[in-house]
């Protein structure tokens, strides 16, 4: 089955303990990216990869850092984290092509306390 | 700014009635145009997509879209909603054929559905 898949799904920790949230995706897709969604704010893009080891920072790109050794696999690490990223993430992938839709994963919820 | 909006947070309608859900945006080309859909305790699900040609495009679970380019609008319908389809909905736009032209999503109308 073609999938986005993102773990853990649920995931409480204390600031400045450094966190991976892992996303892979099975469907040979070019494109990933992170997404955070926050009430009142909608989805806001953390950080994009084209391609393997090419990754570009997206509108809220402060405090993660992403890597895309593998073209199925694009983590995303929050090397301190603080309460500020506290949130719902999505990891989202496609063929990269302006029309190509994305496929989601089913979100990590995030607290730092 | 490029932007979209769906000016309608919440909407509430009783099941079996008709449901249209805004979206318009602000782009002077006719862009990439998608409705996603966010059930409950999952991610963005793809519902339709606009690209060229027919206005009124369907989708999956019954709805569809129609592009309209003078009002700059992308409205989802459904003629007769069900208790299931209460979910978080989402219109995205990507402005146009440039590779870094990203996909701008707005933030989204929650429907709530009447039994």
């Amino acid at each position: 089955e073609a999938q986005v898949t993102q773990n853990p799904r649920y995931l409480i920790t204390v600031t400045g303990k450094k966190l991976t949230v892992t996303c892979s995706q099975n469907m040979n897709h070019e494109y990933m990216s992170w997404y955070r969604q926050d009430p009142g704010l909608g989805l806001r893009q953390i950080y994009y990869s084209m391609n393997v080891e090419v990754t570009d920072k997206g509108d809220v790109p402060e405090g993660y850092k992403v890597s895309r050794k593998e073209k199925r696999n694009f983590p995303l690490i929050l090397e301190s984290p603080s309460p500020n990223q506290t949130s719902l993430y999505f990891c989202a992938s496609s063929l990269g092509l302006n029309n190509s839709p994305l496929h989601f994963g089913n979100g990590t919820r995030l607290t730092v306390t | 700014a490029q932007s979209v909006t769906q000016p309608d947070i919440h909407i509430t309608v009783s099941e079996g009635a008709s449901l249209e859900l805004r979206c318009n945006y602000s782009y002077g080309a006719t862009p990439y145009l998608f409705w996603y859909v966010q059930s409950p305790g999952q991610g963005l699900q793809l519902l339709l997509k606009y690209f060229s040609g027919d206005t009124l495009v369907q989708g999956i679970k019954g709805f569809e879209a129609e592009f309209k380019r003078s009002q700059s609008s992308f409205n989802l319908r459904k003629p007769s909603v069900h208790w299931s389809d209460a979910a978080e909905y989402f219109c995205a736009v990507v402005p146009g054929v440039n590779r870094d032209d990203k996909i701008i999503f707005g933030k989204g109308t929650r429907l709530h559905i009447l039994p």
